[in-house]
């Protein structure tokens, strides 16, 4: 398809566990960017990457998360030894990377920590 | 603190009511931007205001984003059962204008 695809949408670990999240953007997008939405929260920025520059991974919550983008393509969401509060829909977007263009979501990938 | 504030926080209506819904901020933000979220899928964008004052209209729905650009209305005229879904504001700040912060929505639902 034409817009950004996640993957897995749906995925159930165990509290210590790792995961990844996958995100392919739309062809041409230089601009990636990872959101994580919490049960009555906004979206929260994670973490922006754009062309070859260093992302900006302010908005990550702690040091167990990590992301990278391969080839400025594809991008993984690593999140170590989960916890309970990793539980949310983790949402990611792409643009053509000039500032306030329109940032394109992908359907999420629904994390839940048992 | 939430940085911008919506309200209200939950809507339901009935079909060809008109309603109005607000984002709010102590902040000042270059831009300001509007999405709807239906269940199980992301964030689409319905519009981007960006200069204070702007009136934005989109068939039934009418935008404005404030004079001082630390506020934001969205105005749906003859609400119909397919306007309903979770309505998000997210502003744009100075040189990091990529990096959107969101409100936390308005549930809109419309009976039929």
């Amino acid at each position: 398809g034409a817009g950004v695809s996640q993957s897995p949408s749906n995925k159930v670990t165990e509290k210590g566990k790792d995961v990844e999240l996958r995100c392919d953007p739309i062809s041409g997008h230089t601009a990636l960017y990872w959101y994580r939405q919490s049960l009555g929260q906004g979206l929260e920025f994670l973490i922006y990457f754009q062309g070859n520059s260093a992302p900006d991974k302010s908005g990550l919550p702690s040091d167990r998360f990590s992301a990278e983008r391969t080839g400025g393509s594809v991008s993984t969401l690593t999140i170590q030894r989960t916890q309970q509060e990793d539980s949310a829909v983790y949402l990611c977007a792409s643009s053509r990377g000039h500032s306030n263009q329109p940032q394109h979501f992908g359907d999420g990938t629904r994390l839940s920590i048992l | 603190t939430q940085l911008l504030e919506q309200s209200p926080q939950f809507l339901s209506i009935q079909e060809g009511e008109n309603l109005t819904v607000y984002c709010n901020s102590s902040s000042v933000f270059s831009s300001l931007q509007w999405y709807r979220q239906e269940p199980g899928e992301g964030p689409v964008l319905l519009v981007t205001v960006v200069t204070g004052g702007e009136v934005k209209k989109l068939k039934r729905l009418t935008f404005q984003f404030g004079d001082a650009r630390k506020d934001s209305s969205l105005h749906i005229t003859a609400a119909q059962p397919g306007d309903t879904g979770l309505y998000l504001c997210a502003g744009a700040r100075g040189g990091s204008n990529y990096k959107l912060t969101f409100g936390k929505g308005t549930l809109l639902t419309v009976n039929p």
